[in-house]
Protein backbone atom coordinates (compact mmCIF):
# COMPACT_ATOMS: atom_id res chain seq x y z
CA UNK A 1 0.00 0.00 0.00
CA UNK A 2 0.80 3.76 -0.03
CA UNK A 3 2.37 4.43 -3.63
CA UNK A 4 2.35 7.43 -5.58
CA UNK A 5 2.47 7.68 -9.10
CA UNK A 6 4.15 10.68 -11.20
CA UNK A 7 3.51 11.25 -14.81
CA UNK A 8 5.31 11.73 -17.24
CA UNK A 9 8.70 9.98 -16.01
CA UNK A 10 10.58 11.87 -18.34
CA UNK A 11 9.73 15.37 -20.29
CA UNK A 12 11.84 17.47 -22.98
CA UNK A 13 10.38 20.82 -24.01
CA UNK A 14 11.09 23.50 -25.90
CA UNK A 15 12.26 27.14 -24.01
CA UNK A 16 9.21 29.24 -23.61
CA UNK A 17 6.58 26.13 -23.40
CA UNK A 18 4.46 25.28 -20.19
CA UNK A 19 5.05 21.45 -18.79
CA UNK A 20 2.46 19.96 -15.66
CA UNK A 21 3.61 17.17 -14.02
CA UNK A 22 0.66 14.75 -12.40
CA UNK A 23 1.10 13.22 -8.68
CA UNK A 24 -1.24 10.76 -7.66
CA UNK A 25 -1.89 9.02 -4.61
CA UNK A 26 -2.89 5.47 -5.91
CA UNK A 27 -4.37 3.99 -2.73
CA UNK A 28 -4.98 6.64 -0.26
CA UNK A 29 -5.93 9.98 -0.01
CA UNK A 30 -3.48 12.65 0.79
CA UNK A 31 -4.39 16.00 2.50
CA UNK A 32 -1.23 17.38 1.72
CA UNK A 33 1.54 16.73 -1.23
CA UNK A 34 5.10 17.88 -1.49
CA UNK A 35 6.79 18.81 -4.50
CA UNK A 36 10.79 18.77 -4.24
CA UNK A 37 13.11 19.57 -6.81
CA UNK A 38 17.08 17.85 -7.15
CA UNK A 39 19.06 19.05 -9.00
CA UNK A 40 21.96 16.44 -10.41
CA UNK A 41 24.12 15.48 -7.33
CA UNK A 42 22.42 17.75 -4.91
CA UNK A 43 20.07 16.73 -1.98
CA UNK A 44 15.95 17.23 -2.71
CA UNK A 45 14.99 20.60 -1.92
CA UNK A 46 11.33 21.35 -0.61
CA UNK A 47 9.60 23.57 -3.44
CA UNK A 48 6.11 24.24 -1.86
CA UNK A 49 3.29 22.13 0.45
CA UNK A 50 -0.28 21.65 -1.09
CA UNK A 51 -3.28 20.97 0.57
CA UNK A 52 -6.14 19.94 -0.80
CA UNK A 53 -8.69 23.01 -2.07
CA UNK A 54 -6.44 25.59 -0.77
CA UNK A 55 -3.72 27.49 -2.06
CA UNK A 56 -0.09 26.12 -2.19
CA UNK A 57 2.14 27.57 0.30
CA UNK A 58 6.08 28.07 -1.47
CA UNK A 59 9.17 27.64 0.05
CA UNK A 60 11.85 30.58 0.25
CA UNK A 61 12.66 31.68 -3.18
CA UNK A 62 10.50 29.45 -5.74
CA UNK A 63 8.51 31.59 -7.69
CA UNK A 64 4.64 30.42 -7.33
CA UNK A 65 3.74 32.41 -10.51
CA UNK A 66 6.80 30.18 -12.36
CA UNK A 67 5.87 26.79 -10.48
CA UNK A 68 1.46 26.08 -10.60
CA UNK A 69 0.24 24.23 -7.82
CA UNK A 70 -2.97 22.71 -8.03
CA UNK A 71 -4.52 19.97 -5.78
CA UNK A 72 -8.00 19.62 -6.76
CA UNK A 73 -8.73 16.47 -4.84
CA UNK A 74 -7.01 14.13 -1.88
CA UNK A 75 -5.21 11.94 -4.85
CA UNK A 76 -4.20 14.50 -7.08
CA UNK A 77 -1.91 17.19 -7.05
CA UNK A 78 -0.48 19.21 -10.35
CA UNK A 79 2.91 20.73 -10.80
CA UNK A 80 2.77 23.31 -14.04
CA UNK A 81 6.14 24.96 -15.13
CA UNK A 82 5.64 28.01 -16.58
CA UNK A 83 7.30 29.58 -19.35
CA UNK A 84 10.25 26.66 -19.09
CA UNK A 85 14.03 27.62 -19.33
CA UNK A 86 16.77 25.46 -19.25
CA UNK A 87 17.63 26.30 -15.74
CA UNK A 88 14.38 25.13 -14.90
CA UNK A 89 15.93 21.26 -15.96
CA UNK A 90 15.58 19.34 -12.74
CA UNK A 91 14.38 16.33 -11.31
CA UNK A 92 10.95 16.94 -9.86
CA UNK A 93 9.84 14.83 -6.78
CA UNK A 94 6.40 14.57 -5.48
CA UNK A 95 5.16 12.93 -1.84
CA UNK A 96 1.81 12.65 -0.47
CA UNK A 97 1.40 12.18 3.50
CA UNK A 98 -0.59 10.04 5.25
CA UNK A 99 -1.46 8.93 9.19
CA UNK A 100 0.64 6.09 9.87
CA UNK A 101 2.48 4.89 12.67
CA UNK A 102 1.21 7.78 14.96
CA UNK A 103 2.67 10.28 12.76
CA UNK A 104 2.16 11.42 8.90
CA UNK A 105 4.75 9.95 6.99
CA UNK A 106 5.47 11.21 3.15
CA UNK A 107 5.24 8.57 0.34
CA UNK A 108 7.64 9.69 -2.42
CA UNK A 109 6.89 9.21 -6.22
CA UNK A 110 9.36 8.12 -9.00
CA UNK A 111 9.93 11.47 -9.92
CA UNK A 112 9.61 13.48 -13.50
CA UNK A 113 13.03 14.24 -15.16
CA UNK A 114 12.42 17.41 -17.17
CA UNK A 115 14.96 18.65 -19.42
CA UNK A 116 14.59 22.13 -21.69
CA UNK A 117 16.31 22.41 -24.30
CA UNK B 1 15.72 25.74 11.30
CA UNK B 2 16.28 22.40 11.61
CA UNK B 3 19.34 21.08 9.61
CA UNK B 4 21.15 17.74 8.47
CA UNK B 5 24.88 17.20 7.86
CA UNK B 6 26.11 13.97 6.19
CA UNK B 7 29.45 13.75 6.86
CA UNK B 8 30.59 11.13 3.46
CA UNK B 9 29.16 12.21 0.11
CA UNK B 10 30.62 8.94 -1.09
CA UNK B 11 31.22 5.14 0.97
CA UNK B 12 33.02 2.83 -0.40
CA UNK B 13 32.76 -1.40 0.93
CA UNK B 14 33.43 -4.37 0.47
CA UNK B 15 30.52 -6.80 0.50
CA UNK B 16 29.68 -8.58 3.56
CA UNK B 17 31.68 -5.94 5.58
CA UNK B 18 29.75 -3.44 7.34
CA UNK B 19 28.00 0.02 6.29
CA UNK B 20 28.90 3.22 8.22
CA UNK B 21 26.59 6.44 6.79
CA UNK B 22 27.47 9.68 9.30
CA UNK B 23 24.53 11.87 10.19
CA UNK B 24 24.62 14.87 12.52
CA UNK B 25 21.35 17.20 13.21
CA UNK B 26 20.41 20.47 14.33
CA UNK B 27 17.24 20.70 15.90
CA UNK B 28 15.41 23.65 18.24
CA UNK B 29 13.24 20.86 19.49
CA UNK B 30 12.32 17.23 19.39
CA UNK B 31 13.42 16.27 15.90
CA UNK B 32 11.74 13.06 13.76
CA UNK B 33 14.52 11.68 12.21
CA UNK B 34 14.53 9.59 8.65
CA UNK B 35 16.90 7.35 6.83
CA UNK B 36 15.72 7.19 2.68
CA UNK B 37 17.57 5.37 -0.32
CA UNK B 38 16.90 6.14 -3.51
CA UNK B 39 17.97 3.75 -6.24
CA UNK B 40 18.47 4.48 -9.83
CA UNK B 41 15.44 5.48 -11.26
CA UNK B 42 13.54 4.69 -8.61
CA UNK B 43 11.52 6.58 -5.93
CA UNK B 44 12.85 7.15 -2.59
CA UNK B 45 12.46 4.30 0.32
CA UNK B 46 12.04 5.18 3.70
CA UNK B 47 14.10 2.42 5.75
CA UNK B 48 13.55 3.52 8.93
CA UNK B 49 12.81 6.44 11.18
CA UNK B 50 12.78 7.52 14.77
CA UNK B 51 9.87 9.42 16.50
CA UNK B 52 10.73 9.61 20.27
CA UNK B 53 10.58 6.34 20.93
CA UNK B 54 13.56 3.50 21.01
CA UNK B 55 16.83 5.01 20.44
CA UNK B 56 17.93 2.19 18.68
CA UNK B 57 16.10 1.76 15.37
CA UNK B 58 15.62 -1.18 13.13
CA UNK B 59 14.63 -0.59 9.04
CA UNK B 60 13.81 -2.48 6.15
CA UNK B 61 16.66 -4.75 4.90
CA UNK B 62 18.77 -4.98 7.78
CA UNK B 63 19.59 -1.43 8.01
CA UNK B 64 20.15 0.66 11.74
CA UNK B 65 20.31 3.95 13.52
CA UNK B 66 20.61 4.81 16.38
CA UNK B 67 19.57 8.08 17.87
CA UNK B 68 22.50 9.89 20.12
CA UNK B 69 21.30 12.88 21.86
CA UNK B 70 24.42 13.87 22.98
CA UNK B 71 26.03 13.95 19.86
CA UNK B 72 22.91 15.05 17.75
CA UNK B 73 24.09 12.15 15.20
CA UNK B 74 21.74 9.38 13.68
CA UNK B 75 24.08 6.76 12.03
CA UNK B 76 23.17 4.63 9.77
CA UNK B 77 24.37 0.78 10.30
CA UNK B 78 24.12 -2.44 8.72
CA UNK B 79 26.47 -5.76 9.84
CA UNK B 80 27.50 -7.16 6.25
CA UNK B 81 26.78 -5.17 3.02
CA UNK B 82 25.15 -6.70 -0.35
CA UNK B 83 25.47 -5.62 -3.54
CA UNK B 84 22.21 -4.59 -4.03
CA UNK B 85 22.51 -2.10 -1.14
CA UNK B 86 24.40 0.24 -3.69
CA UNK B 87 22.46 3.40 -3.85
CA UNK B 88 22.14 6.96 -2.17
CA UNK B 89 20.95 7.24 1.17
CA UNK B 90 19.56 10.70 2.60
CA UNK B 91 19.58 11.38 6.29
CA UNK B 92 16.58 13.64 6.89
CA UNK B 93 14.91 15.53 9.60
CA UNK B 94 11.31 16.57 10.47
CA UNK B 95 10.26 20.01 11.13
CA UNK B 96 6.84 20.99 12.90
CA UNK B 97 4.33 20.63 10.18
CA UNK B 98 5.55 17.63 8.67
CA UNK B 99 8.59 19.35 6.41
CA UNK B 100 11.27 17.27 5.95
CA UNK B 101 14.61 18.86 5.65
CA UNK B 102 16.89 16.45 3.85
CA UNK B 103 20.75 16.27 3.78
CA UNK B 104 23.12 16.29 0.73
CA UNK B 105 23.13 12.49 0.76
CA UNK B 106 25.87 9.77 0.68
CA UNK B 107 26.31 6.99 -2.49
CA UNK B 108 26.96 3.48 -1.10
CA UNK B 109 29.45 1.80 -3.31
CA UNK B 110 29.91 -1.99 -2.94
CA UNK B 111 32.64 -3.99 -4.30
CA UNK B 112 32.53 -7.68 -5.01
Amino acid sequence: GAVVSQHPSRVICKSGTSVKIECRSLDFQATTMFWYRQFPKQSLMLMATSNEGSKATYEQGVEKDKFLINHASLTLSTLTVTSAHPEDSSFYICSASTWRGGYNEQFFGPGTRLTVL
Amino acid sequence: AQSVTQLDSHVSVSEGTPVLLRCNYSSSYSPSLFWYVQHPNKGLQLLLKYTSAATLVKGINGFEAEFKKSETSFHLTKPSAHMSDAAEYFCVVSERGNKLVFGAGTILRVKS
